[in-house]
């Protein structure tokens, strides 16, 4: 089944403690997204990849690191979580081809992360 | 910047009422527009999507055109069911700005709650 995995989907953690959200796809598509979801603003991108090594940053890069050193896998890091990054995490990927439907995002379950 | 603004709800409805979901955008050039669809406990799934003016997009029964002269996309169906009951998010693809190619600007999602 083509699809995107995110672990862990749910955790509780504390302030300052290092902690990655990992992201996978099994669709072999270039672009890969991370978006966070908040009550009242929607999803706002974080950081993307167009392919292997290349990244960049989205809306709301601040406190986030990603990296992309496979085509599958798109992990997101968080260095020092702070509570403003008490959020849902998306990650979401697609293919870059002109035919319909080859670049519509595909998106994970999500993952809900608690900084306290 | 470009945005998207949705009605706020939760939006209750009846079975086999009729809904309608407001979505306006603000963009410059010529976006793409999409609904996406969030059941409990999921991911963003693709509902419809129209990429130019006049488009309708439909789905399960859903329907939303592109109207650029009135910069919406509102989203209809005729009779609801209690299947229905999800948040909903109104987006739009801009590749004239940075974020990747595939970068979706979102609303705040609308909550639909459908009673027996």
């Amino acid at each position: 089944e083509a699809q995107v995995t995110q672990n862990p989907r749910y955790l509780i953690t504390v302030t300052g403690k290092k902690l990655t959200v990992t992201c996978s796809q099994n669709m072999n598509h270039e672009y890969m997204s991370w978006y966070r979801q908040d009550p009242g603003l929607g999803l706002r991108q974080i950081y993307y990849s167009m392919n292997v090594e290349v990244t960049d940053k989205g809306d709301v890069p601040e406190g986030y690191k990603v990296s992309r050193k496979e085509k599958r896998n798109f992990p997101l890091i968080l260095e020092s979580p702070s509570p403003n990054q008490t959020s849902l995490y998306f990650c979401a990927s697609s293919g870059t081809g002109s035919l319909s439907g080859a670049n519509v995002l595909t998106f994970g379950a999500g993952s809900r992360l608690t900084v306290l | 910047g470009d945005s998207v603004t949705q009605m706020e709800g939760p939006v209750t409805l009846s079975e086999e009422a009729f809904l309608t979901i407001n979505c306006t955008y603000t963009a410059t050039g010529y976006p793409s527009l999409f609904w996406y669809v969030q059941y409990p406990g999921e991911g963003l799934q693709l509902l419809l999507k129209a990429t130019k003016a006049d488009d309708k997009g439909s789905n399960k029964g859903f329907e939303a055109t592109y109207r650029k002269e009135t910069t919406s996309f509102h989203l209809e169906k005729g009779s609801v069911q209690v299947s229905d009951s999800a948040v909903y998010f109104c987006a739009l693809r801009n590749r004239m700005f940075s974020g990747g190619y595939n970068k979706l600007i979102f609303g705040a999602g609308t909550r639909l709650a459908v009673h027996p």
